[in-house]
């Protein structure tokens, strides 16, 4: 039962240098996002895929950009990190689909990203 | 557009006491769902309770309950006998029909004293 799977888990960058947080979900569901936490913070979104195919921005996409590869994967990438993207990623997945929104959102292990 | 207020940054409670954790919430959607999580200090989201907008009871899943005033725009979450492994920090969260997001409120950090 790995429910969301997000590699690396620590990961320290440059300014300027470019990454990929990867994440997986085997849950067959429909939607996934990501989201960013700064400290003492709640959860923004950046983008999120409500189904396979399909991308869209959140609260903060600014300097990110998302691929949908297919149902289970929704990779996040940084094209020129900066130090304010420094923070604790998280991906989620979720059945939701329409009416069905009282579905629970799993969420990933986090992915904490220091960019000096 | 759906906003989330927590205006409790902080809060104590005596271990075996009731807490009640604040949220309020603004949407024109009249269908939306509210949930809380838990992140404790090692940082998993948890998920802990749901409450529809539609739906006539209050929401109830063991010691965690939603105090749900629609007119209001609250949905407090109620801790029962709180305990030690409660501390943690504890975030509101909404989903309105027509969207597919999931926006948090800022939070709320509660420490239970023994």
């Amino acid at each position: 039962n790995a429910g969301v799977t997000q590699t690396p888990k620590f990961q320290v960058l440059k300014t300027g240098q470019s990454m990929t947080l990867q994440c997986a979900q085997d849950m067959n569901h429909n939607s996934m996002y990501w989201y960013r936490q700064d400290p003492g913070m709640g959860l923004r979104l950046i983008y999120y895929s409500a189904s396979e195919g399909t991308t869209d921005k959140g609260e903060v996409p600014n300097g990110y950009n998302v691929s949908r590869l297919n149902k289970r994967e929704f990779s996040l990438r940084l094209e020129s990190a900066a130090p304010s993207q420094t923070s604790v990623y998280f991906c989620a997945s979720s059945e939701a689909l329409g009416d069905s929104f009282n579905y629970g959102y799993t969420f990933g292990s986090g992915t904490r990203l220091t960019v000096v | 557009a759906q906003k989330i207020t927590q205006t409790q940054p902080g809060m104590f409670v005596q271990e075996k006491e009731a807490v009640t954790l604040d949220c309020t919430y603004d949407t024109s959607d009249p269908s939306y769902g509210l949930f809380w999580y838990k992140q404790p200090s090692s940082g998993e989201m948890i998920f802990l309770i749901y409450q529809g907008s539609y739906d006539q009871q209050n929401a109830t899943e063991g010691r965690y309950s939603l105090n749900f005033q629609k007119a209001r725009k609250s949905a407090n979450l109620v801790i029962s006998a709180s305990q030690l492994g409660d501390s943690a920090m504890y975030f509101c969260a909404m989903r309105e029909r027509s969207s597919y997001k999931l926006i948090f409120g800022s939070g709320t950090r509660l420490l239970v004293r023994p």
